[in-house]
């Protein structure tokens, strides 16, 4: 299997602009997370998936951001519009709720907003 | 707010020691994991131990878990330079049945040559 695919792997933008990260989730996984790193706060999650559907998006900092599931092989993090205090890491991961809550995490989207 | 803590935040060994790192976290959990992130990259399952379960191996990983302390470590014995990284414990709560996992801040190991 070719893992958790995350794209970009790197962003570049000005303040204003809206950011789309993807991912693509291991093959049968049911569950998709959404992280943010950074030093300041760490690893923190944004909002997580099952079966396509949000169960928890109580980590999403604002309106700003918005998350999709559209099919069971892809999601999008959106940013609009996008500020430099959201420059950060953004990991996205997947399990399998039935093989015990192991994460597999993807490289990662390193964003920095001008 | 941050479900588990770390200590020490960073911990600097020669090749061939022993590396203790520790957790410590506040409700009750299901299971508690550890992931270790190389500089630039995502993390990476290590091991996972069940709220029943007092002491794990994994190769030369040893975890430990106390439930009425509320707390982990994670040992890795002779530690080579490749265990360069970061190490993050996470826990499932046990008020939550999906997958959602909350995690540490991280201890940052460096191992010398």
């Amino acid at each position: 299997d070719a893992g958790v695919i995350q794209s970009p792997r790197h962003e570049v933008t000005e303040m204003g602009q809206e950011v789309t990260l993807r991912c693509k989730p291991i093959s049968g996984h049911d569950y998709l997370f959404w992280y943010r790193q950074t030093m300041m706060r760490g690893l923190e999650l944004l909002i997580y998936f099952n079966n396509n559907v949000p169960i928890d998006d109580s980590g999403m900092p604002e309106d700003r951001f918005s998350a999709k599931m559209p099919n069971a092989s892809f999601s999008t993090l959106k940013i609009q519009p996008s500020e430099p205090r959201d420059s950060a890491v953004y990991f996205c991961a997947s399990n399998d709720r039935g093989r015990g809550y192991e994460q597999y995490f993807g490289p990662g989207t390193r964003l920095t907003v001008t | 707010s941050q479900q588990g803590e770390e200590d020490p935040q960073a911990l600097s060994i020669q090749e061939g020691e022993n590396a203790t790192m520790n957790c410590s976290y506040k409700t009750s959990i299901n299971n508690l994991q550890w992931y270790r992130q190389n500089s630039g990259r995502g993390l990476v399952h290590l091991i996972l131990i069940r709220s029943n379960e007092r002491e794990k191996h994994s190769g030369r990983l040893r975890v430990t878990l106390d439930t009425s302390k509320k707390s982990s470590s994670l040992l890795i014995t002779a530690s080579r330079a490749a265990d360069t990284a970061s190490y993050f414990c996470a826990t499932a709560p046990s008020y939550n049945q999906g997958g959602k996992l909350i995690f540490g801040q991280g201890t940052e190991l460096s191992v010398k040559p």
